[in-house]
């Protein structure tokens, strides 16, 4: 099958490694943020969310950071598997919206 | 099954040719998006169904582009006279409740134009 995300930037991290992947979004007014990761072939999938009145917040493995002050929001992946390799997105939600925004993709490579 | 179907998988269409394309979502699932994405992209919004009623269609790029929802289950996708710029992928996601949070999105039919 054709794979999503041939042109996106691409993060190469090793085996047991942390990965962090960056995001800015542009919109001060969206409340809820969401990290999407994406295999070849596959819809995105949830990994974490995080509400605009949070800094940060874990789940396994991972850690999503928000910063409000210079609209920055990073993904941390916490001892990298072959299995994370993926495109990941971030996506908004605009205060009282309905419509979830997605930035633009990193690739991530996990080399074995 | 237990997550969301969309077929075909995969669409190959002549220039003008009409399309459908299928989504059956998390059965009891309220809400229902449909995404497109083009290459190297993320998902853009099309449009947006609570139950039948289609509450947002500001993402469908043209009059070319219909989706339905008429028993608040099953969603169509329906392309007139296709484009070469029509070609990407369409996402189909659900939800429980009357937002997009916690989106389970299929795996997507894969639209090429010749």
């Amino acid at each position: 099958g054709e794979s999503v995300g041939l042109h996106l930037p691409t993060l190469s991290v090793q085996e047991g490694d942390n990965s962090i992947i960056n995001c800015a979004y542009s919109n001060s007014a969206s409340d809820y943020f969401i990290w999407y990761k994406q295999e070849s072939g596959k819809g995105p999938q949830f990994i974490i969310d995080i509400r605009s009145n949070m800094d940060k917040r874990q789940g396994q493995r991972v850690t999503v950071l928000l910063n409000k002050t210079v609209k920055h929001l990073s993904l941390q992946i916490a001892a990298t598997q072959p299995g994370d390799s993926a495109v990941y997105f971030c996506a908004e939600i605009k205060a009282a919206g309905n419509k979830l925004t997605f930035g633009g993709g990193t690739r991530v490579l996990v080399k074995p | 099954g237990a997550g969301v179907s969309q077929s075909p998988r995969y669409k190959v269409a002549k220039r003008g040719q009409d399309v459908a394309l299928r989504c059956d979502p998390i059965s009891g699932h309220v809400s229902l998006f449909w995404y497109q994405q083009a290459l190297g992209q993320g998902p853009e919004f099309l449009t947006y169904f609570q139950n039948e009623a289609q509450l947002d269609k500001s993402g469908l790029p043209s009059d070319r582009f219909f989706a339905e929802r008429p028993e608040g289950s099953v969603s169509t996708l329906k392309i007139q006279r296709t484009q070469q710029e029509d070609s990407a992928v369409y996402l189909c996601a659900s939800s429980w409740g009357r937002s997009n949070e916690k989106l389970f999105f299929g795996s997507g039919t894969q639209l090429s134009v010749l």
